[in-house]
């Protein structure tokens, strides 16, 4: 079966600490991820997608990067995190002629 | 651009009652996707139902429709026997070229 798993669930984080938010695809090759940001109470907003491997398109300018090392896994990372950095981050794999998928989400909160 | 508007910012219904959701896009594009997504407390996003802009067939899953208006360019969610579970925010949302563009949410509300 072809699931996404997005790890950790639940991230706090000092001001100018590193990030590293990982998502992985099973069942599937060569997929199309996308992480998104979610503000409380807000939709979403795509911050990267990646039609494969090393292939990374950024929608918004900001402190974030993403890469793609393997094929089924999409990280995104920061080297110094920002107050304004906090929020929901949810990994999405787009699955053809369905739609997308999401993980379960990454709640990110700088202190 | 495209855009996605849900003018509905909040809703609530009684359990049981069937609710409209609404939804307009705007788009110069003739091929493309449409989906309602909700969004229940605990964040997790998930698919309700999906339409292709080529089918003029209505998309139907178990108690959720779509009123889907190519030319109005309206794509609106009924939910029929609603349920205390379906309170949630529901998105509408648009696909083309790779780009998923989101309405800014209906928070739906069943009070029992």
């Amino acid at each position: 079966s072809q699931t996404i798993h997005q790890w950790p669930a639940t991230l706090v984080q000092p001001v100018g600490s590193p990030l590293s938010l990982e998502c992985t695809v099973e069942g599937t090759s060569n997929p199309n991820l996308y992480w998104y940001r979610q503000a409380a109470g807000r939709g979403l907003q795509l911050l990267f997608y990646s039609v494969g491997i090393g292939q990374i398109s950024s929608e918004v300018p900001q402190n974030l990067s993403a890469s793609r090392p393997q094929d089924r896994q999409f990280i995104l990372s920061s080297k110094k995190l920002l107050l304004s950095d906090s929020g929901f981050y949810l990994c999405a794999w787009e699955r053809t002629d369905y739609g997308y998928t999401f993980g379960s989400g990454t709640r990110l909160t700088v202190v | 651009a495209q855009t996605v508007t849900q003018s509905q910012p909040e809703m609530s219904v009684q359990e049981a009652e069937t609710v409209t959701l609404s939804c307009t896009y705007d788009t110069s594009e003739n091929n493309y996707y449409l989906f309602w997504y909700k969004q229940p407390p605990s964040r997790q996003m998930i698919l309700v139902i999906r339409q292709e802009a080529y089918k003029q067939q209505n998309a139907t899953e178990n108690r959720f429709s779509v009123n889907f208006q190519k030319a109005a360019k309206s794509f609106s969610l009924k939910i029929s026997d609603s349920q205390l579970g379906d309170t949630a925010m529901y998105f509408c949302a648009f696909y083309s070229n790779y780009q998923l563009i989101w309405g800014a949410g209906t928070k739906l509300i069943i009070k029992p």
